[in-house]
């Protein structure tokens, strides 16, 4: 079946350093979505990108999808401390109507 | 206006108890989706209902089972609970049309069997 592999699982930096995560799913995604989970809090849709090789930008996060639509990354500028929890992206689909597949997430800390 | 609502918040059942866990979507959202998370895991997707229907559900056992009510909200019961059935329940909606439409989750149901 379709898998959504995230890596890496935990990263770990130093206020003010950059950080990427990286999807990658086993077929074509039609989109891809991107949440964000606090600690102790739940899931919090980030944003959707459905054209190949799409790049979106939200303040310092940046966003890419794949040429192939099949992976995605996202990218913090200059860490800070709000930007720690647990990054999952997510991908419908193309045979099982309804059902996303997320990835395991990438938990990130802040050292301040 | 409200977001996903999830009830209750925290539960507590003994092994081979059931439980029921309820969602309420945001207005106009038809469809409703159920996610466990254990400790430490990513979201696994367990059901999959809209207008009132089920419309997917993932590898889970039977013992996970819900419905939609008429007014869209939702309802997750687990019957013959087991100890790795301890984990958050997440409920999202949304007003899917198709496959390209975010979901807004709830706060979620800590379940925990002892």
């Amino acid at each position: 079946g379709q898998q959504v592999m995230q890596i890496p699982q935990y990263q770990h930096v130093q206020e003010g350093e950059d950080f990427t995560t990286y999807c990658n799913s086993s077929t074509t995604l039609s989109n891809i979505q991107w949440y964000k989970q606090r600690p102790g809090g739940h899931p919090v849709f980030l944003i959707q990108l459905v054209k190949s090789g799409e790049v979106k930008k939200q303040k310092r996060l940046t966003f890419q999808f794949g040429e192939a639509k099949k992976n995605s990354s996202l990218h913090i500028t200059a860490t800070q401390t709000t930007d720690v929890g647990t990054y999952f992206c997510a991908g419908p689909s193309n045979t099982n109507a309804g059902k996303s597949t997320f990835g395991d997430g990438t938990t990130l800390t802040v050292k301040p | 206006e409200a977001g996903v609502t999830q009830s209750p918040t925290h539960l507590i059942k003994t092994r081979g108890q059931q439980a029921t866990l309820r969602c309420s979507p945001i207005s106009g959202h038809t469809s409703v989706y159920w996610y466990q998370q254990a400790l430490g895991l990513g979201l696994q997707f367990l059901l999959w209902y809209d207008e009132g229907e089920e419309r997917n559900r993932g590898n889970f056992p039977p013992r996970f089972s819900g419905r939609q009510f008429p007014n869209y909200s939702s309802e997750l019961n687990v019957n013959a609970l087991e100890l790795e059935d301890s984990a958050l329940y997440l409920c999202a909606s949304s007003d899917w049309t198709g496959a390209d439409t975010e979901a807004f989750f709830g706060q979620g149901t800590r379940l925990t069997v002892v």
